[in-house]
């Protein structure tokens, strides 16, 4: 069955920009019927969208995080991948990624029906 | 700090019934929005439970109940089991943030 992955470095510098990559298995990530998002989730703490990218390249972004964030996706890899720029000790967290199924005409009805394991990225100097 | 205020945390003894609430504004949930639950077990990533206010995903166990009305969701557990500890959010969308947003967690304690 579909499986995702998430992979990149688990620790960054403040200022830096942290890069995390899903690799997308046993499933094509060019499908009609899904988008792909990045959740995170602070130790201890909730979860927190970050965005959620189409094959084609169309995205939603959180506003919050807009101004840092750029998510891709390369679909002859069957990847997609998210870009956080200037992070600091607040981005400190476990970064998944997951399936973000669109079922519906209305975007606001979306919901994550798959999520990789997740990587703890740390940002320390 | 998240537009959608669960309990901190519920508890139940096995095979009890316990419900774990949802709230939201004109912005979530009163709009109109669906609501969808994740149960997130210890160490591990979130799991869909419940999508569409009350819809069950294949392998999901019918112990498990959603429900919308109002500003409000939520979540039914019914006839607890040591394997349903775990944290519990709700998930919709909120037009004022323009954005996914997601509950800030229950944790479920089998006493």
């Amino acid at each position: 069955q579909l499986q995702l992955q998430e992979s990149g470095p688990g620790l960054v510098k403040p200022s830096e920009t942290l890069s995390l990559t899903c690799t997308v298995s046993g499933g094509s990530i060019s499908s009609s019927s899904y988008y792909w998002g990045w959740i995170r989730q602070p130790p201890g703490k909730g979860l927190e969208w970050i965005g959620s990218i189409y094959y084609s390249g169309s995205t939603y972004y959180n506003p919050s995080l807009k101004s840092r964030v750029t998510i891709s996706v390369d679909t002859s890899k069957n990847q997609f991948s998210l870009k956080l720029s200037s992070v600091t000790a607040a981005d400190t967290a476990v970064y998944y990624c997951a399936r973000h199924v669109r079922d519906t005409a209305m975007v606001q009805d979306w919901y994550f029906d798959l999520w990789g394991r997740g990587t703890l990225v740390t940002v320390s100097s | 700090q998240s537009v959608l205020t669960q309990p901190p945390s519920v508890s139940g003894a096995p095979g009890q019934r316990v419900t774990i609430s949802c709230t939201g504004s004109s912005s979530n949930i009163g709009a109109g929005y669906d609501v969808h639950w994740y149960q997130q077990l210890p160490g591990t990533a979130p799991k869909l439970l419940i999508y569409g206010n009350s819809n069950r995903p294949s392998g999901v166990p019918d112990r498990f109940s959603g429900s919308k009305s109002g500003t409000s969701a939520s979540l039914a557990i019914t006839g607890l089991q040591a394997e349903d500890e775990a944290d519990y959010y709700c998930q919709s969308y909120d037009s004022s943030l323009s954005g996914f947003v997601f509950g800030t967690g229950t944790k479920v304690t089998v006493l």
